[in-house]
């Protein structure tokens, strides 16, 4: 069973730093590009990152998380990462992994994770 | 890059067909052919419905169907069933590695 499992949420203080991780299974990792997606409480979907497939030479970010956020992954361990620093309190959603449908990201995601909270607050 | 615009809310009856348009602009849905729409129940996380524009993955039914005309893609459901009920999101390709959604569309099924 294809499978996507997010950890690494929890509750940081603004300009704290924090690592998701998103460990997959049930499928060639390294076949396919990755995203992060997050949802902030009661609101809707908000792509932040994806990742190109193989070794991930090619890295996207949403503006309004570039120069602050970076996603990397490591095949070896099936597992998709992304470093959140300074975060800020619009930060505050669940971030959900996604597995591109196709090599490319961007043609649709179509396996997601259950997803993980982070919630920045003093 | 902004949201694309989706009605906050439509609504249906059991059997009855309903359609959710997504309108983005020339950068984004007007450009590409990579609309997807994904489908998100209350606590849940979303499921992928319909890709490349009008593409259903296998498992989805063929009663979900998508198109565009324009800036403008549509999700159709026909004979709608109770389980159909939820939020309704699109997403484009947005040019530059870029991907934007939709604001979401809450479905209910009176």
């Amino acid at each position: 069973e294809v499978q996507l499992l997010e950890s690494g949420g929890g509750l940081v203080q603004p300009g704290g730093s924090l690592r998701l991780s998103c460990t997959a299974s049930g499928f060639t990792f390294s076949s396919y590009a990755m995203s992060w997606v997050r949802q902030a409480p009661g609101k809707g979907l908000e792509w932040v990152s994806a990742i190109s497939n193989s070794g991930g030479s090619s890295t996207y970010y949403a503006d309004s998380v570039k120069g602050r956020f970076t996603i990397s992954r490591d095949n070896s361990k099936n597992t998709l990462y992304l470093q959140m620093n300074s975060l800020r309190a619009e930060d505050t959603a669940v971030y959900y992994c996604a597995k591109a449908a196709t090599a490319w990201y961007y043609y649709g995601m179509d396996v997601w994770g259950q997803g993980t909270t982070v919630t920045v607050s003093s | 890059q902004s949201a694309l615009t989706q009605p906050a809310s439509v609504s249906g009856s059991p059997g009855q067909s309903i359609t959710i348009s997504c309108t983005g602009t020339s950068s984004d849905v007007g450009s590409y052919n990579l609309v997807s729409w994904y489908q998100q129940h209350p606590g849940k996380a979303p499921k992928f419905m319909i890709y490349e524009g009008t593409k259903r993955p296998s498992g989805v039914s063929n009663r979900f169907s998508g198109s565009k005309s324009g800036n403008t893609a549509s999700l159709t459901i026909s004979g709608l069933q109770a389980e159909d009920e939820g939020d309704y999101y699109c997403c484009s390709y947005a040019g530059t590695g870029h991907v934007v959604f939709g604001g979401g569309t809450k479905l209910t099924v009176l």
